[in-house]
């Protein structure tokens, strides 16, 4: 099945810099990589994704790329705020009807100021 | 978006006893919805996949006897967990998916559940 790895496990930055998030996934079938932010005691809740025929994707701060020949996938924040403070999970999805979300082990991001 | 709902948000049972998680799509039917487990700290882990009308697919390690689920209407899918043991305390999580081929995964609140 499919295996999704996430570093760094922890990842502390100030106010205003840029945080870069890694995944890497194994099974070549994948085509659907999400993004969640999760804050404590809540829902995941969907920030964006990536389907696997695009390279790069872009909402405001937020921003993720592909590389499909590599197997991985990246979040990029920019301008991080404080409210940007939280666990962040990346997924992958594989094809067909029994497709399911496979999550990554997932980064707490703390925004100091 | 769409909504997703789950009843109760947080419960506390003692052990030995069954406590049944109600999963709702509000604004969309759903064939099929997904329960996952989180423990403190920890990623999502999907348990079970329930499809409307047909017997759950759980995850290997699963119990299914342990883990009952019922997906008897688009709608609305449970979880029940039977005979709890404290270590069976986690946050438990559905989600409903819609339906077309770039279909979306929507995620209900969580059940909070603790076995004393």
């Amino acid at each position: 099945g499919e295996n999704v790895e996430q570093h760094p496990s922890t990842l502390s930055v100030q106010e205003g810099d840029s945080a870069v998030i890694k995944c890497t996934y194994s099974d070549s079938a994948s085509n659907y990589f999400p993004w969640y932010k999760q804050e404590l005691g809540k829902r995941p809740q969907l920030i964006i994704d990536i389907r696997s025929n695009v390279g790069e994707k872009k909402d405001q701060r937020i921003a993720v790329t592909l590389n499909k020949t590599a197997k991985h996938f990246s979040l990029h924040i920019t301008e991080t705020q404080p409210e940007d403070s939280a666990v962040y999970f990346c997924a992958a999805r594989n094809t067909g009807t029994a497709s399911k979300l496979t999550f990554g082990t997932g980064t707490r991001l703390q925004v100091t100021l | 978006g769409a909504v997703v709902s789950q009843h109760p948000s947080w419960v506390i049972c003692k052990s030995g006893t069954s406590v049944k998680i109600e999963c709702r799509s509000l604004d969309f039917q759903a064939t099929t919805m997904f329960w996952y487990r989180q423990f403190p700290k920890q990623s999502l882990m999907l348990m079970a996949t329930s499809n409307e009308g047909s017997k759950a697919t759980y995850e290997q390690g699963v119990e299914k006897d342990k883990f009952l689920i019922n997906h008897a209407s688009l709608t609305l899918s449970t979880l029940t967990v039977t005979s709890a043991h404290p270590e069976d305390s986690s946050f438990y999580i559905c989600s409903a998916r819609t339906g077309g081929s770039h279909y979306e995964q929507f995620f209900g609140p969580g059940t909070r559940l603790t076995v004393l």
